[in-house]
């Protein structure tokens, strides 16, 4: 069945930019009528979603993170990657991908959540 | 104030029901919204429950027991998460989202003690 694992380094500098990766295995990004999605989850913010992509790259960003945040998909990898610029330790999470279904009528462009990764943990620290 | 509110904590003892509210701010009309749930243990990714628009839109994650259903109390402007036949198994924290002002929203979680 379909698997999400995120990867990505556990420590990042405040200002520099984090970087991470979900590999999708047991089923193909490209062609899908999957979405893909980003959420964080920290002690003091809860559950925040970063942004969704399709797998031809249309993106759609929390306009509270917009400014930083940027999504690919590497179809040829099977892989998503997140890039969060000018971290702080406000960023300290850990950082889910997920998948989001297509939705089936014109109210919108996808439902919510219903497959996650493991998550991986991000550290903010000089 | 949040866009979706949920009690911090319930109790409730085996074999019983329990509801669990997520409550949406003021002029947020739960009637336009579908409500995502979703349950969380400790060390694992949140999972899917299941969604509820209507009875006539709403749908069961995959694999989750017909013990969790969605509802809605248009009165006090909030979504509903019943568990029916509580199992040690359903202790964990619970979740609510829905999508508001072009973004996922989540609330600040329910955590479910069965004892």
């Amino acid at each position: 069945q379909l698997q999400l694992q995120e990867s990505g380094p556990g420590l990042v500098k405040p200002s520099e930019t984090l970087s991470l990766t979900c590999t999708v295995s047991g089923g193909s990004i490209s062609g899908s009528t999957y979405y893909w999605g980003w959420i964080r989850q920290s002690p003091g913010k809860g559950l925040e979603w970063i942004g969704t992509i399709s797998y031809s790259g249309n993106t759609y960003y929390n306009p509270s993170l917009e400014s930083r945040v940027t999504m690919s998909v590497e179809t040829s990898k099977n892989q998503l990657s997140l890039i969060l610029s000018s971290v702080t330790v406000a960023d300290m999470a850990v950082y889910y991908c997920a998948r989001q279904d297509r939705c089936s009528d014109g109210g919108c462009v996808f439902y919510g959540m219903d497959l996650w990764g493991q998550g991986t943990t991000v550290t903010v620290s000089s | 104030q949040a866009v979706l509110t949920q009690p911090s904590s319930l109790s409730a003892s085996p074999g019983a029901s329990a509801s669990l509210t997520c409550t949406l701010r003021s002029g947020v009309n739960v009637g336009t919204y579908r409500i995502y749930w979703y349950q969380q243990k400790p060390g694992s990714p949140p999972q899917y429950l299941l969604k509820y628009k209507s009875d006539s839109d709403k749908q069961q994650g995959s694999g989750v027991p017909s013990r969790f259903s969605g509802s809605k109390d248009a009165s006090a402007n909030a979504g509903i998460l019943l568990i029916s036949g509580l199992q040690s198994e359903d202790e964990a924290d619970y979740y609510c989202m829905i999508w508001h002002n072009s973004a996922w929203v989540f609330g600040g979680g329910t955590k479910l003690t069965v004892l």
